[in-house]
């Protein structure tokens, strides 16, 4: 049973450039956050999805961000016209409808802004 | 608004000895407690977690937390470090009403010397 699977693992972007995150959950798993990680800090919450619905994006940025979780595909985090800042690490969970709060982390996609 | 807070961004320990790592919350409601343990470049795999059942929850690799309400604390223990304890933990909390959105602290990294 595969776990939570991002890629790219690790992405350079030059400034101005677009970066896409893809995360596929685990197998049953209906339920899609993302999370990023900055250096020297905790992981801080950007986005939830189900298929087709975005539940709640109180995390992401106003601008340039935005997140998808179509009915066939993996969840998409898109940034568009990156800035030095956005660079971190960028987490995919996921978790089934009934899960007792337990969500399972993928192993994250690595973002370098140059 | 939830919020942990952990005390000591970085914990050193002789292998073998006693591990503490401390975690406050604050949680409006009832609050369902995590704890992470992170590898270098690598994502966050679950150590434990409390649902409000027993209050001592005994986790992977040894590792426990107990929960207390009248302290408003989690705090992890290992009674013997081992080398491969060595990397950053964190704790989270979220909402017993659901939704599974976590709130991270800022982490601990735990080293462990010979």
């Amino acid at each position: 049973n595969a776990g939570v699977m991002q890629n790219p693992r690790h992405l350079v972007r030059r400034r101005g450039q677009e970066a896409r995150l893809r995360c596929s959950p685990m197998k049953g798993h209906s339920h899609v956050y993302w999370y990023r990680q900055l250096p020297e800090e905790g992981l801080k919450f950007m986005v939830y999805l189900q298929k087709e619905n975005i539940i709640d994006e109180s995390g992401m940025p106003k601008e340039r961000f935005s997140a998808e979780f179509p009915k066939e595909g993996p969840s998409i985090l898109r940034i568009q016209q990156v800035v030095r800042g956005d660079s971190a690490a960028y987490f995919c969970a996921s978790s089934p409808e009934f899960s007792g709060n337990t969500i399972y982390f993928g192993e994250g996609s690595w973002l370098t802004v140059v | 608004a939830q919020s942990v807070t952990q005390l000591g961004s970085h914990v050193s320990v002789s292998e073998g000895a006693l591990v503490l790592l401390r975690c406050n919350y604050s949680s409006s409601v009832p609050p369902y407690l995590f704890w992470y343990v992170q590898y270098p470049n690598q994502g966050l795999q679950l150590l434990l977690k409390y649902t409000s059942a027993a209050t001592l929850v005994k986790g992977i690799n040894g590792f426990e937390a107990e929960f207390k309400k009248s302290e408003t604390s989690f705090h992890l223990t290992k009674p013997s470090a081992h080398m491969s304890d060595a990397a950053e933990y964190f704790c989270a909390v979220s909402d017993a009403g659901g939704g599974n959105k976590l709130t991270f602290g800022t982490g601990t990294q735990l080293k462990v010397e010979l």
